[in-house]
């Protein structure tokens, strides 16, 4: 069966600091990969998405980037954490036409 | 514009039946999902439609209207622990693109 997982669960960081979050997938083959946010209160958003090895596609321009160096890697980093960076993360796969599945998220706090 | 409007909350007491509604516009349809998100974890799959229709799944049924860019989940025999949000979300292409609307706070009272 398939599963996903995401780490770290929770996070505090400084303004200032670099991020890595990474994900990874196992149980199947040339997934797609995504990355969303959730503020508190709010929907999902989605950040990054990946449908191969190496391509990432961005939604939103921000201070967050994304790599994929394997097929069921998905890391999400960032240089330099600014304060509006807080939030809920949320990484997930799909085969493309079926629904999405959700790791458990990592709360990320920027202090 | 591309928008995903449901309510924002809504409370019934146990046992009862409760509609949420979601209507969307978007650039793009390959399906419409339903998703349940309790406080501080992960959205998990609940239901899926892509042709028009009713579709049901225990205590859970969806319904879509293509053409009125239009989706309903019921949830019957409310129980504590369906208290939760609930997303409606629209896959707009074969890639699995997710646009999802700000999900409906679901409050069961006993």
């Amino acid at each position: 069966s398939q599963t996903i997982h995401q780490w770290p669960a929770t996070l505090v960081q400084p303004v200032g600091s670099p991020l890595s979050l990474e994900c990874t997938v196992e149980g199947t083959s040339n997934p797609n990969l995504y990355w969303y946010r959730q503020a508190a209160g709010r929907g999902l958003q989605l950040l990054f998405y990946s449908v191969g090895i190496g391509q990432i596609s961005s939604e939103v321009p921000q201070n967050l980037s994304a790599s994929r160096p394997q097929d069921r890697q998905f890391i999400l980093s960032s240089k330099k954490l600014l304060l509006s960076d807080s939030g809920f993360y949320l990484c997930a796969w799909t085969l493309g036409d079926t629904e999405a599945f959700f790791g458990q998220g990592t709360r990320l706090t920027v202090v | 514009g591309q928008n995903i409007d449901q309510p924002t909350e809504m409370t019934a007491t146990e046992g009862a039946i409760v509609q949420i509604n979601c209507t969307y516009q978007t650039s793009g349809f390959n399906g419409l999902f339903w998703y349940q998100q309790h406080a501080g974890e992960a959205p998990t799959f609940l239901s899926y439609n892509v042709l028009d229709g009713l579709e049901e799944k225990g205590r859970f049924s969806s319904f879509l209207s293509r053409s009125k860019g239009y989706s309903y989940l019921l949830l019957k025999e409310l129980q504590m622990k369906d208290s939760a949000s609930y997303l409606c979300a629209v896959n707009k292409n074969s890639w699995g693109k997710f646009q999802f609307g700000a999900g409906t706070q679901v409050v069961v009272t006993p």
